[in-house]
């Protein structure tokens, strides 16, 4: 099936500056969505890229899907405490009417005050 | 409280123990998923169900059952669970098609002992 990769596994972040995750999927993806999950709670929805090339801002976090549609990225500026969790990517693959949701294993950040 | 309520929150069972996990959303989804979620593991989709329908059984042992009796309500009924089977199970609701973001439950924190 499906797969999406996601790197780094874990980041560790002094706080005030940025960092970067990244998603990637060797087939076209028809969507791509973004989670935080805070330790010890569940996973919430942040937000879904359609188009190729979209780029979505939410106060601090930058969304953005590839030109090709196969990758995505999620940069923090300025990280705070609150920032702390885990933050996955989920895709959809456009073939094979192939629309299961598959999660990425995550990117564990951790911050440094 | 997210909108889609998990019960019980914690549960410990023995290996010949018969238990069901509750899930109700008050979003007005019409697809319901089941995700056990362990740790150092990408979320694992379970079951789906799309308008009280299962669409989705990936590869789930039988000792895992799941019920959908109308499309706000799902339960996961459990018996002669395995240790190895200890871990979050995350209910999940959305809209259905390809294009909307999960809403996730808090979890039932599973430990089989």
């Amino acid at each position: 099936g499906q797969q999406v990769m996601q790197i780094p596994q874990y980041q560790h972040v002094q706080e005030g500056e940025d960092f970067t995750t990244y998603c990637n999927s060797s087939t076209t993806l028809s969507n791509i969505q973004w989670y935080k999950q805070r330790p010890g709670g569940h996973p919430v929805f942040l937000i879904q890229l359609v188009k190729s090339g979209e780029v979505k801002k939410q106060k601090r976090l930058t969304f953005q899907f590839g030109e090709a549609k196969k990758n995505s990225s999620l940069h923090i500026t300025a990280t705070q405490t609150t920032d702390v969790g885990t933050y996955f990517c989920a895709a959809r693959s456009s073939q094979n009417n192939d629309y299961k949701l598959s999660f990425g294993a995550g990117t564990t950040v951790t911050v440094r005050a | 409280e997210t909108g889609v309520t998990q019960t019980p929150r914690h549960l410990v069972m023995g290996m010949t123990n018969k238990k069901s996990l509750k899930c109700e959303q008050h979003l007005g989804h019409n697809a319901m998923y089941w995700y056990k979620q362990s740790a150092k593991k990408p979320l694992e989709l379970m079951f789906v169900y799309n308008f009280k329908e299962q669409t989705e059984n990936n590869s789930v042992p039988s000792r895992f059952s799941p019920e959908c009796p109308n499309s706000s309500h799902l339960f996961l009924h459990l018996h002669t669970l395995q240790p190895e089977d200890s871990a979050l199970y995350l209910c999940a609701s959305s809209q259905s098609g390809g294009g909307y973001g999960y809403t996730f439950g808090s979890g039932t924190r599973l430990t089989v002992v």
